[in-house]
């Protein structure tokens, strides 16, 4: 089937440690990318891709780090540097950016 | 001024009630226009986009009005189904101009 697929669902961290969140898609879309969303909050963009080897900052990607070495991959790296980690992370791909996006059933990580 | 507000919510209503919400967005230059819809704890998914003529599809009708820079969305009938919370996304008016912009959703409880 295509779609989007993200793991881990739920995600548990140490203080101080890098963790990363993986995002696939099989939809042959150009676009990816990252949001997060907490506790009855909005959704707000950390990283997006319009195509392979390129990668733009959204609103908020301090803390955050992506790569996107394949078109069908897109990986989000929380880092230490990102103080209050706790959230659901969504990822998503469209055809291209300013198109319909499909997201993936989302990443809860908790720091503990 | 954000760049895309919702109608606060949350709305309440009754099963078989017309309910009906507005998204206004500040960039007048803004080409495409969609409907989202997130369930608790869930991703979002996507409604229906939104057409300068229009769209419905069964219960659910989208319009756009450019001049006074909103969208909106008329659900009839409503069923306890359609308890969600309802995102607009507003995007750029090409795709080298940056990226969606969600708005933070209005709630919606059907009551029996």
């Amino acid at each position: 089937d295509g779609g989007i697929t993200q793991s881990p669902k739920y995600l548990f961290r140490k203080e101080g440690q890098n963790v990363t969140l993986s995002c696939e898609q099989n939809l042959n879309h150009d676009a990816m990318y990252w949001y997060r969303q907490d506790p009855g909050q909005g959704l707000r963009l950390i990283y997006y891709s319009q195509i392979v080897n390129d990668f733009q900052k959204g609103d908020i990607a301090e803390g955050y780090s992506v790569s996107r070495e394949k078109k069908e991959s897109f990986p989000l790296t929380v880092t230490s540097a990102q103080k209050n980690p706790t959230a659901f992370y969504l990822c998503a791909s469209s055809i291209r950016v300013g198109t319909e996006a499909f997201f993936g059933q989302g990443t809860r990580l908790t720091v503990v | 001024r954000k760049e895309v507000e919702q109608d606060p919510g949350p709305f309440n209503v009754p099963e078989g009630a017309t309910v009906a919400f507005n998204c206004t967005y500040s960039n007048s230059a803004s080409q495409s226009f969609f409907w989202y819809r997130q369930d608790c704890r869930k991703e979002p998914k996507l409604l229906m986009s939104v057409y300068s003529s229009g769209n419905e599809d069964g219960r659910f009708t989208a319009q756009l009005n450019r001049a006074s820079q909103y969208i909106s969305l008329l659900i009839r009938d409503s069923k306890l189904s359609d308890s969600a919370t309802y995102l607009c996304v507003v995007n750029p008016p090409n795709t080298n101009a940056g990226k969606s912009t969600f708005g933070d959703g209005t709630t919606l409880t059907v009551k029996p």
